[in-house]
């Protein structure tokens, strides 16, 4: 059983449309999140939700809106793609706990986004 | 600000030597943790091995062992007895007091290749 699981995993799409990757975890995690990897390999944090509540947005373009309809699900739109949202998009969870915790952050399998 | 910093874009080692990873990072919090993931060619992420910053003793997780350098502000995995499935990304990262949310620092990564 896939303990973070997004689709799609591959997308291509057209500039212009709208899109959405879609992200469930089943650890019981009260943490989600979505980062981005460019094609560098750098990864960066885009947004955080703690039990459905929006709690870090990265200065990410209004155009992705992240929706969390419970705490097991975080769901990224994206309107009007543009070439430079090519990227691998990477939901994740967590526990909520103190940084000395250790509370390790589990990432799905990544979903590769082309726009053309 | 935090920063994380992986000096080594690629590296070569043969099977079943030890090979060292290096990571050095940069904070102003007190209190932080440090992880390292490993990302093969297939994509996804994997957590590796976690060290708090009060730990006392350097985290080992089968042959992974992080080598916590407080004083240096170093964090350098190694792999010890390295295997032809260990050819991958890895990234260092860290999560500062100040990151509670649960928000990731990622280094640039390192390449490594394992040769048989």
């Amino acid at each position: 059983d896939t303990a973070v699981s997004q689709t799609p995993k591959y997308l291509v799409t057209q500039m212009g449309n709208d899109k959405s990757i879609k992200c469930e975890q089943n650890l019981g995690h009260d943490t989600m999140y979505w980062y981005k990897q460019d094609s560098k390999k750098f990864l960066k944090i885009m947004f955080s939700y703690n039990n459905k509540e929006l709690i870090i947005n990265e200065t990410v373009p209004n155009r992705f809106s992240p929706k969390s309809p419970d705490k097991a699900h975080l769901n990224l739109h994206i309107n009007s793609l543009e070439l430079g949202d090519s990227a691998v998009y990477f939901c994740a969870s967590s526990v909520a706990g103190t940084v000395l915790d250790g509370n390790t952050i589990y990432f799905g399998e990544g979903s590769w986004l082309t726009v053309v | 600000a935090q920063k994380i910093t992986q000096t080594q874009p690629g590296m070569f080692v043969q099977e079943k030597e030890a090979v060292t990873l290096d990571c050095t990072y940069d904070t102003s919090d007190p209190s932080y943790g440090l992880f390292w993931y490993k990302q093969p060619s297939s994509g996804e992420m994997i957590f590796l091995i976690y060290q708090g910053s009060y730990d006392q003793q350097n985290a080992t997780e089968g042959r992974y062992s992080l080598n916590f350098q407080k004083a240096r502000k170093s964090a350098n995995l190694v792999i010890s007895a390295s295997q032809l499935g260990d050819s991958a990304m890895y990234f260092c990262a860290m999560r500062g007091r100040s990151s509670n949310t649960g928000k990731l620092i990622f280094g640039q990564g390192t390449t490594l290749q394992v040769k048989p």
